[in-house]
């Protein structure tokens, strides 16, 4: 069973830039969630893809978007980066559509913007 | 900018002694909370759950708290390892919104030896 795998691990765009990063589902699971972790705070939610569908979304602005594929891997979009957007942002997996069962999270894609 | 969330809480303890970290939630309706383990340069962990109908839950070497009427929760680990330093996290799933988990701020533990 593999888990989580985001990519890249590591990146840095200059401000005004456009970003996609990528996240592998674990195996079985259906359910994608997007979080963004500045440094030194806990994950905030962004949205989550449930079967290709947005299934809820955080207070992040319409330049964060996100697509899911059929095999449930997913992507994260964001527009006209921004100093702010510089954090860690992490992908989570689950079975569920809701936040139950437990995430299986990646071990993210850390974004530097300058 | 100065990020203002650098100072997270921090609790030292010695190798072989028990820990509790403490969390304040924010949301009375969240029926489901979560503590997760953040190691440096992963993704948060799984550690245990619970659910608002009990109060204490058991895993290996953890036990989680809860108490509803003061909105807290608490993470007990037993007899400390060095493996077990990390960044340690609560999180609450509100009802409302019920499709993503609320993360509080975080506390770092450090064992030594």
């Amino acid at each position: 069973e593999t888990g989580v795998t985001q990519s890249p691990t590591h990146l840095i765009k200059t401000r005004g830039q456009q970003v996609t990063l990528r996240c592998s589902s674990q195996s079985g699971h259906n359910t994608v969630s997007w979080y963004q972790q500045a440094l030194g705070q806990g994950p905030q939610f962004i949205f989550q893809y449930y079967r290709e569908e947005e299934n809820g979304r955080g207070n992040f602005p319409p330049r964060f978007s996100g697509l899911q594929f059929p095999n449930y891997s997913s992507e994260l979009n964001v527009n006209a980066l921004e100093l702010d957007d510089s954090a860690l942002y992490l992908c989570a997996s689950s079975s569920y559509r809701g936040g139950r069962g437990g995430y299986t999270f990646g071990s993210g894609t850390r974004l530097t913007v300058v | 900018g100065e990020s203002v969330g650098l100072h997270l809480p921090t609790l030292s303890v010695q190798e072989g002694d028990n820990s509790i970290i403490n969390c304040a939630y924010s949301n009375s309706a969240s029926d489901y909370f979560i503590w997760y383990k953040q190691e440096s340069g992963k993704g948060p962990q799984f550690i245990i759950d619970i659910r608002s109908n009990m109060d204490k839950r058991q895993g290996q070497r953890v036990t989680v708290l809860l108490n509803k009427t003061v909105k807290h929760l608490s993470l007990q680990i037993a007899a400390t390892q060095p493996g077990d330093s990390a960044v340690y996290f609560c999180a609450e799933n509100p009802l409302e919104g019920a499709q993503k988990l609320v993360f509080g701020q975080g506390t770092r533990l450090t064992i030594n030896p």
